[in-house]
């Protein structure tokens, strides 16, 4: 079942400006990923972090995790129109360490140019 | 970098028929890989894990008749939706790991049952 909550569920911003999008998840974790997609395509990974990172950093892409507070914010700084997509948080099945991924509900971004 | 292909990214199928979706790794070996089911302006819903020459897993509430998984090979994962539903109309997507932390993605396949 799912278990991530994200929000905002949609955010609208101008070109140049921040988007900062949270995930909220319930079990532990080993680690915590992010995911693009554009409409009706695939997706895309753009970061992990571990459990036992705090902080990662990937050119535009800043991601903070808080075990303690199971949440993660993804963070896009100098925003592009083609940024405008559908973002995802994932996470691993904690201790069973199946592979599988549970995913958040998603933040679909706008960027207007 | 690693590569996931799934097939075909679209079709259009009759009420009642079956439709064949492959998924393929295609620079790497994977003895595990899943299938996502995903509805419009939803988030993707895990249906099963296929296991490289044994049993697929699936989740609580998908019909493992309705939806055959094989994956006969070590790059190689097939989902059968048989006798496809209007209400089976939705985007499937794969992925496939290697090691245990980043997945690889297809690109995704959209059913349409008429």
């Amino acid at each position: 079942s799912q278990q991530g909550e994200e929000d905002p569920q949609a955010l609208s911003i101008q070109e140049g400006e921040n988007a900062t999008m949270n995930c909220s998840y319930k079990t532990s974790i080993n680690n915590l990923q992010w995911y693009r997609q554009n409409s009706g395509r695939g997706l895309v990974h753009l970061i992990l972090i571990r459990s036992n990172e705090r902080e990662k950093h990937s050119g535009r892409l800043r991601v903070t995790l808080d075990t303690s507070k199971k949440s993660s914010s993804l963070l896009i700084t100098a925003s592009r129109a083609a940024d405008t997509a559908s973002y995802f948080c994932a996470t691993d099945a904690g201790s069973s360490n199946t592979g599988k991924l549970i995913f958040g509900q998603g933040t679909t971004l706008q960027v207007k140019p | 970098g690693a590569v996931v292909s799934q097939h075909p990214s679209r079709v259009i199928c009759k009420s009642g028929t079956s439709v064949k979706i492959e998924c393929r790794s295609l620079d790497f070996q994977a003895t595990t890989m899943f299938w996502y089911r995903q509805f419009p302006k939803q988030s993707l819903m895990l249906m099963a894990t296929s296991n490289e020459g044994s049993k697929a897993t699936y989740e609580q509430g998908v019909e493992k008749d309705k939806f055959l998984i094989n994956h006969a090979s070590l790059t190689l994962s097939t989902l059968t939706v048989t006798s496809a539903h209007p209400e089976d109309s939705s985007f499937y997507i794969c992925s496939a790991h290697r090691g245990w932390s980043e997945a690889f993605f297809g690109q995704g396949t959209r059913l349409t049952v008429v």
